[in-house]
């Protein structure tokens, strides 16, 4: 089964500390994983994705297939980093794609 | 602006009826994609079209469907609510069938906040 877990639904840090917002994901073919940002309840937007490698706004994530994690990372949290991150596997299921997004993690940082 | 159009905005309505929502995807895109968004069970997957066609289902209730016209928008239809129905629902789009692989990129629209009462 397909399966994205955020096991933290908030993480609370101070502006200029690290943040690290957890993924795991459970799947049996070949995974593709992104991470996607929500602020205040507008659209997502599609932040990251492991192929590319890149680091947008300061994050980065590397695939961890031994441990089958895509862990968000920041070194320095701003304030506007506050919003709804969510992680999502690309599935392929009886020939289709679909993204499955974990319950998401809210980031709140504080100045 | 990712260029996916959805409407209404808000909506709220009564317990039993019915509603339409509609979604306008990115010009050029032949994917559309519906999600829900509720508190309690975060953003999950409803069902995908490409060119007209449903292509994959995931959790999406009877009670509920959709449909892709020629012109390429999409509607959901969502049927004997239920106050558990109260959500935001999303539409995205992406060029291809495959939404991630070669470059392909699903983009939102900004959603369609539905309250039953």
């Amino acid at each position: 089964a397909q399966r994205v877990t955020q096991p933290e639904k908030l993480l609370s840090v101070f502006k200029g500390a690290p943040v690290e917002l957890k993924c795991n994901y459970s799947y049996s073919g070949s995974p593709e994983l992104f991470w996607y940002v929500q602020y205040s309840r507008q659209r997502l937007q599609l932040l990251l994705r492991h192929i590319s490698r890149e680091s947008i706004k300061g994050f980065t994530a590397d695939l961890n297939k031994g441990e089958t994690s895509f862990h968000l990372k920041k070194p320095f949290a701003q304030e506007e980093d506050s919003a709804m991150y969510y992680c999502a596997l690309n599935a392929v299921s009886t020939g289709f794609q679909k993204l499955v997004f974990g319950t998401g993690t809210r980031l709140l940082v504080s100045p | 602006d990712s260029g996916v159009t959805q409407t209404p905005k808000h909506l709220i309505t009564a317990t039993g009826q019915r509603v339409t929502l509609r979604c306008s995807p990115r010009s050029g895109d032949l994917s559309v994609y519906w999600y829900q968004q509720s508190l309690d069970q975060g953003l999950q997957f409803l069902i995908q079209y490409y060119n007209g066609e449903e292509r994959a289902k995931g959790n999406i209730l009877e009670r509920f469907s959709a449909q892709q016209f020629p012109d390429l928008h999409s509607e959901l239809n969502l049927s004997s609510l239920e106050l558990g129905d109260s959500a935001l629902y999303f539409c995205a789009s992406s060029e291809a069938g495959t939404p991630i692989s070669s470059g392909n990129t699903i983009y939102f629209g900004e959603g369609s906040w539905l309250t039953v009462v």
